[in-house]
């Protein structure tokens, strides 16, 4: 079955404590990225990659940072988590070039106390 | 930065009612527009995807529209159902090396039995 895995669903942590948030697409899909999804201010892109090796910013990179290393993973660190991460995330992943329809993941709740 | 807009951000139509939802950007040079659902706690599922090229694509009862020159798209569904309540988003996926995908903060729709 195609589809995008983000793991772990829930997560609560305290400030400071590094993140990682796991993101697994199986339809070898060049592009992927990852978005926030906050009440009033709707979803917004945090990083996103063209391949392997190739990443770049979204429009609210500060505090997140992303790898590429394989295809098929694509993983959303949190360094140093400060509150105003507390969101709900998701990972998505698509073809380049030609059929860009989006398949994303069930997302993540972050709570950063 | 480019924008998204989606009026309104709520409709609520009796069971069996045709009905339109509106979608206006700002970027002039947007290589493809997307039309999503998502289901409370749930991930978005994409539903038609229309490229910068093409006026239209269709999906059952559903139907979206774009019009580059007035910066415009419009999902029409057909007959709707309750269980066609969700909120929808609308997403436009920018071409030219820089392939940021702006969303909309959506319409949530209520289908009245």
């Amino acid at each position: 079955e195609a589809q995008v895995t983000q793991n772990p669903r829930y997560l609560i942590t305290v400030t400071g404590k590094k993140l990682t948030v796991t993101c697994s697409q199986n339809m070898n899909h060049e592009y992927m990225s990852w978005y926030r999804q906050d009440p009033g201010l709707g979803l917004r892109q945090i990083y996103y990659s063209m391949n392997v090796e190739v990443t770049d910013k979204g429009d609210v990179p500060e505090g997140y940072k992303v790898s590429r290393k394989e295809k098929r993973n694509f993983p959303l660190i949190l360094e140093s988590p400060s509150p105003n991460q507390t969101s709900l995330y998701f990972c998505a992943s698509g073809l380049v070039g030609s059929d860009e329809k989006l398949f994303f993941g069930s997302g993540t709740q972050l709570s950063v106390l | 930065k480019q924008e998204v807009t989606q009026i309104p951000a709520a409709l609520s139509v009796p069971e069996g009612e045709n009905l339109v939802l509106n979608c206006s950007f700002t970027d002039s040079a947007i290589y493809n527009l997307q039309w999503f659902r998502q289901d409370p706690g749930k991930g978005l599922t994409s539903l038609l995807l229309i490229q910068s090229s093409q006026r239209e694509q269709t999906s059952g009862r559903l139907n979206a529209s774009l019009d580059k020159s007035s910066g415009r798209s419009t999902l029409y569904i057909a007959a709707s159902q309750p269980g066609d309540s969700a909120t929808y988003l609308c997403a436009e996926f920018s071409g030219a090396g820089s392939y940021q995908l702006t969303f909309g903060k959506g319409t949530k729709l209520s289908v009245i039995p």
